[in-house]
């Protein structure tokens, strides 16, 4: 049964700074990662997806990248800014056709 | 093009009763997948349905059951509700049932007293 972690849980860091958001899983056959920002009370938003066969994945500011030998996935979001204040999700897809498993999230604040 | 669309936003509910919640997919999507989200946790998978068949079952109680129409939105229905029940409530679109990306809807809350 696919299990997905996040750390840290929460995160606060000054406007400017790069930073890094790490998602574990424990079953590296995996199909998909993908990674996703929450506002408060609001639906998920997708950020990147990372295909089995792909190693990472970048939009604008972002970039993950997946390693499936070591079960870990990372979102790098360089030069944070105040909007990026939110809780950062990632899920987990274990084979074609099944859904996603999500780990907690990490809440990011960015202080301006 | 619009989004995926749920509603109502909000639900108040007492305990013992019964809630239907809505989503329409990107127009397209013939996937629909239920999510909920407890507070402070991440979503937890409830029900897949494609081409009006359920492909996929979580592990929630009989009282949750949902069906998909022939314009491929979607209903979610609770019975017997308990206070547990209260949550965020997310419905994904995608293209196809295996298809990639998800596509998530703003989600009903619903509050159970």
């Amino acid at each position: 049964k696919q299990e997905v972690t996040q750390i840290p849980a929460a995160l606060s860091v000054p406007e400017g700074e790069n930073l890094v958001l790490n998602c574990s899983f424990t079953d590296s056959a995996i199909y998909n990662l993908q990674w996703f920002r929450q506002d408060p009370g609001k639906g998920l938003t997708s950020l990147l997806l990372i295909q089995s066969s792909q190693r990472e994945q970048t939009s604008g500011r972002l970039n993950a990248s997946l390693d499936k030998s070591s079960g870990r996935s990372t979102l790098y979001i360089a030069a944070s800014q105040p909007g990026d204040s939110a809780t950062y999700l990632c899920g987990a897809q274990p084979h074609y056709g099944q859904n996603f498993v999500f780990g907690p999230g990490t809440r990011l604040s960015v202080l301006p | 093009d619009a989004g995926v669309t749920q509603s109502p936003t909000h639900l108040i509910k007492t305990r013992g009763q019964h809630v239907t919640l809505r989503c329409s997919p990107i127009s397209g999507h013939k996937s629909v997948s239920w999510y909920q989200q407890v507070l402070g946790q991440g979503p937890q998978f409830i029900f897949q349905y494609y081409e009006k068949e359920e492909r996929g079952r979580g592990n929630f109680p009989d009282r949750f059951s949902a069906r998909q129409f022939p314009n491929y939105s979607s209903e979610l229905n609770v019975n017997a509700l308990l206070l547990g029940d209260s949550a965020l409530y997310l419905c994904a679109s995608s293209l196809e049932q295996g298809a990639h990306e998800q596509y998530f809807g703003p989600g009903t809350r619903l509050t159970v007293t």
